[in-house]
């Protein structure tokens, strides 16, 4: 089983600012590797697929890098309505897995 | 556009089973695969199986091998997921989610209470 760990597992941030988060694989996954955005109460919303493909109607401040074990997700210039808790997925191989989750409290 | 919209919440007893549906809309269901990820009271979410679209077949989690089901009816675009002998640590909320090399769409979640 591929395991995902991301980094941090909690941050506290104030608008404008630059967020950065990372996922690591215990193993290459190439680019297969996404991001989710959850809201309380609200199911997981896809934000970037294969690692740096962005997706229609997500804001242009989501953006997403890496290959192979190292992954990161930014957001640019943070905005109040992205407090949420962030996962990474693999679909490298079965069983997919997920990341722990980093939750971004806004300030 | 694609809507996943699954059966209400549920409360079972210990060692009882439960039936989760997901009926789906605004795609061919019969092309794409369908998973299952459930997810604890304030913890990350956990992939359960899923049922493949190219053969038909269901994979699931080692985990919950031997006690989960994962079926659809293609004729009533709807996928189905029973898990048997509840313990009170699958109290979570159960998701259907499309895929398409990689989950993409989600179902408003089902929650599932194992309680005495």
């Amino acid at each position: 089983e591929i395991v995902l760990t991301q980094s941090p597992d909690f941050q506290s941030v104030t608008p404008k600012e630059k967020v950065t988060i990372t996922c690591r694989a215990s193993q290459n996954i190439g680019t297969s590797l996404h991001w989710y955005q959850q809201k309380p109460d609200q199911s997981p919303k896809l934000l970037i697929k294969y690692a740096s493909q962005s997706i229609s109607g997500v804001p242009s401040r989501f953006s997403g890098s890496g290959s192979g074990t190292d992954f990161t997700l930014t957001i640019n210039s943070l905005e109040a309505e992205d407090a949420a808790a962030y996962y990474c997925h693999q679909s490298s191989s079965l069983p997919y897995t997920f990341g722990q989750g980093t939750k971004l409290e806004i300030k | 556009q694609v809507q996943l919209v699954q059966s209400g919440a549920e409360v079972k007893k210990p060692g009882a089973s439960v039936k989760v549906s997901c009926v789906a809309s605004g795609y061919t269901f019969s092309y794409y695969s369908m998973h299952w990820v459930r997810q604890a009271p304030g913890q990350s979410l956990e992939w359960m199986g899923w049922i493949n679209a190219g053969n038909g077949n269901a994979e699931f989690s080692q985990k919950f091998q031997g006690r989960v089901t994962i079926t659809w009816d293609t004729s009533a675009s709807t996928a189905y997921m029973e898990l048997r002998s509840l313990k009170s640590e699958d109290t979570a909320v159960y998701y259907c989610a499309r895929d398409e090399l990689g989950i993409d769409y989600w179902g408003q979640g089902t929650l599932v209470t194992v309680s005495s």
